[in-house]
């Protein structure tokens, strides 16, 4: 089945670092990709996505590529910043016709310190 | 526009109550997923369901919970005689009809069993 490998947390940082979340998938044919972000107490929001392969998803200085070649969809931004302390979530959806669900990976809580 | 909204936010039961946890989706929204969150995990899907209708609910478990979305109204999990190991946040997506769409999420209801 479908499944989303994330890299391991909690990931700490200083203000203005670059930051890179890993990213794997397993799943057959070709799926549509996200980044979700969730906030202390909320749900989660859609950061980004890429529908096909090499799609780039970008949205406030977050970045992932759509690597098919290495079923890769890694989260980078150039300068983050404290706000930006919280926990990214990987998805993928499948394709087949019905095959609505996301799958998720287990999530990378970030903290950016000042 | 309101968004996904969710109620209650949280929800205290003890052993063997019902727990009844409503998704009201965003409006022009027919389809609805609810999905799990155990704590310090991410989220695992478990059921899509469109007006009247359950598409997928091979992630519900076989045993206590149900949900449905009526025609009219909020779409309703249910949790029979919950247990401690119900304890989750449970989270609920919209996403309009056509075609395959980006899923929004609620805030999530948070449900402690004591």
């Amino acid at each position: 089945g479908d499944s989303v490998t994330q890299m391991e947390g909690p990931v700490t940082l200083s203000e203005e670092a670059f930051l890179t979340i890993n990213c794997t998938y397993t799943a057959t044919g070709y799926p549509s990709l996200f980044w979700y972000v969730q906030y202390p107490g909320e749900g989660l929001q859609l950061l980004l996505k890429a529908t096909k392969a090499d799609d780039k998803g970008s949205n406030k200085g977050f970045e992932a590529t759509y690597r098919k070649e290495t079923t890769s969809f890694h989260l980078e931004k150039g300068s983050v910043q404290v706000s930006d302390s919280a926990v990214y979530f990987c998805a993928l959806r499948g394709r087949s016709f019905g095959n609505e669900k996301l799958t998720f990976g287990t999530g990378t809580r970030l903290t950016i310190i000042p | 526009n309101a968004g996904v909204m969710q109620n209650p936010r949280h929800l205290v039961r003890r052993r063997g109550q019902e727990a009844r946890l409503r998704c009201s989706p965003m409006k022009g929204h027919s389809h609805v997923y609810w999905y799990r969150q155990l704590p310090e995990e991410g989220l695992k899907f478990m059921v899509y369901l469109q007006k009247e209708n359950i598409i997928d609910e091979s992630g519900m478990p076989k045993e206590r919970f149900s949900a449905e979305f009526p025609k009219e109204g909020p779409s309703i999990l249910r949790i029979q005689q919950v247990v401690r190991g119900d304890s989750a946040a449970y989270f609920c997506a919209s996403s309009p009809p056509s075609g395959a769409q980006t899923q929004y999420f609620g805030p999530g209801t948070r449900l402690l069993v004591l």
